[in-house]
């Protein structure tokens, strides 16, 4: 069974960047022809998809988000990571981590990241 | 790329069935049969319920089936239980390799 764990930190100071990381257990982020996501949910508010990467190293953006974000595979930590710079208090919500792109069986419990000063 | 439209709520007594309609258009949900549906119990994450469509992950409760009209693509829940009340999202492919998701809908058996 494949599980998903985010992590990083809870605040983030607005014009910084926020990094957060997914660990995977029970399977390998470098085999499979699976693609690794992350999404984010703000407050009371619904999903949005953040980006995705392949494991032969493609990328895709939200269009949304693109100038800021970028997603990485580190595949000697079985992790994928994401950064998102010059945040806003826009960017607070629950950030999750999954596998796939387009639907995601596999999911992180997510975790929440608060911009404040 | 505008989020796809939902009801914010559909409710309905158990039993009986319940249709969550997803709106999008000819670039999206029309133009693709790759749409999938979550349910979201309070402070968890989103469960796959439904992919390309009409395609139920293994372990799914066969009360929820999907289905797709142009540029409408529906979850419908029969024989609708406690347990199902939760929010609902819909997500389709967009081209160029991006995602879209709708708006979400609250669905409260009574």
């Amino acid at each position: 069974q494949v599980q998903l764990q985010e992590s990083g930190p809870g605040l983030v100071k607005p014009s910084e960047t926020l990094s957060l990381t997914c660990t995977v257990s029970g399977g390998s982020v470098s085999s499979g022809n699976y693609y690794w996501s992350w999404l984010r949910q703000p407050p009371g508010k619904g999903l949005e998809w953040i980006a995705y990467i392949h494991n032969s190293g493609t990328t895709n953006y939200n269009p949304s988000l693109k100038s800021r974000v970028t997603i990485s595979l580190d595949t000697s930590k079985n992790q994928f990571s994401l950064k998102l710079t010059s945040v806003t208090a826009a960017d607070t919500a629950v950030y999750y981590c999954a596998r796939g792109a387009g639907w995601y069986l596999y999911w992180g419990q997510g975790t929440p990241v608060t911009v404040s000063s | 790329q505008s989020a796809l439209t939902q009801p914010a709520s559909v409710s309905g007594s158990p039993g009986q069935s319940i249709t969550i309609s997803c709106t999008g258009t000819s670039s999206d949900v029309g133009a693709y049969n790759f749409v999938s549906w979550y349910q979201q119990h309070p402070g968890k994450a989103p469960k796959l319920m439904i992919y390309d469509v009409s395609n139920r992950p293994s372990g799914v409760s066969n009360r929820f089936s999907g289905s797709k009209s142009g540029n409408t693509a529906s979850l419908i829940i029969s024989g609708l239980q406690a347990e199902d009340e939760a929010d609902y999202y819909c997500n389709s492919y967009a081209s160029s390799n991006t995602y879209v998701f709708g708006t979400g809908t609250k669905v409260t058996v009574l």
